[in-house]
């Protein structure tokens, strides 16, 4: 069946990294995708992988293999204002459809 | 700035209500979209539209409707609320089929007593 995991909660240091994981089991898999939402807020998006390897935007990159059935978001020089949930969203085939993991809420300490 | 705008930030209804949440995009994007977002849970599909009259169920589609009479604008109606159905009610839109990049509106908390 269907299924997306990844960690509830994470914590880290202002000016760390941190990487949040993903792990799926679909069938016909044709992209992943990262989005950030602050409490209160609407999702927006980040990153969409669907080829092997790493995407980097500025202080944001997304890793995905897809033999694993795997990715993880990398931030870096971590920020106050990273505090957020992260969902993670896969698409199958050509399906419009995205299955939604129930995000990662990460906690920044100074 | 590209926007999706949902009409109401929070809702207070009674169980047997009919609630309509309404949901406009300025960006000309053909695809719309509701879901509803639970804690614990990803977000769940509910309908989405491809075009103006046209409206699919996604995962969840009971208990739901929809209207689409404009393309601006997609409406979800709750015909008759029960408690079950207290949930954060998210609204997408994409310019693309397979929804690659969507745009959210900042939800509507329904709450049903």
């Amino acid at each position: 069946g269907q299924n997306i995991d990844q960690p509830t909660e994470m914590t880290a240091t202002e000016g760390a990294i941190v990487q949040i994981n993903c792990t799926y089991q679909t069938s016909g898999f044709n992209g992943l995708f990262w989005y950030q939402q602050h409490a209160g807020e609407a999702p927006t998006f980040l990153s969409y992988n669907v080829l092997d390897g790493l995407e980097e935007k500025g202080r944001f990159s997304s890793f995905l293999s897809r033999s694993k059935g795997y990715s993880y978001l990398l931030l870096k020089e971590l920020q106050m204002k990273d505090s957020a949930s992260y969902l993670c969203a896969v698409r199958e085939g050509s399906n419009y459809q995205l299955i939604w993991g129930a995000g990662t809420k990460l906690i920044i300490k100074p | 700035d590209v926007k999706v705008t949902q009409s109401s930030r929070y809702l207070v209804k009674r169980t047997g209500e009919k609630v309509f949440l309404e949901c406009v995009q300025d960006m000309d994007h053909e695809n719309m979209f509701w879901y509803r977002q639970d804690p614990g849970l990803g977000l769940r599909l509910i309908y989405f539209s491809y075009d103006v009259k046209m409206k699919e169920k996604g995962d969840i589609p009971e208990g739901y409707s929809v209207s689409r009479e404009k393309k601006e604008r997609f409406s979800l109606i709750l015909e008759s609320a029960s408690t079950n159905q207290t949930s954060m009610y998210l609204c997408a839109s994409s310019s693309d089929r397979g929804g690659e990049k969507l745009f959210f509106g900042s939800g509507t908390q329904l709450s049903v007593l």
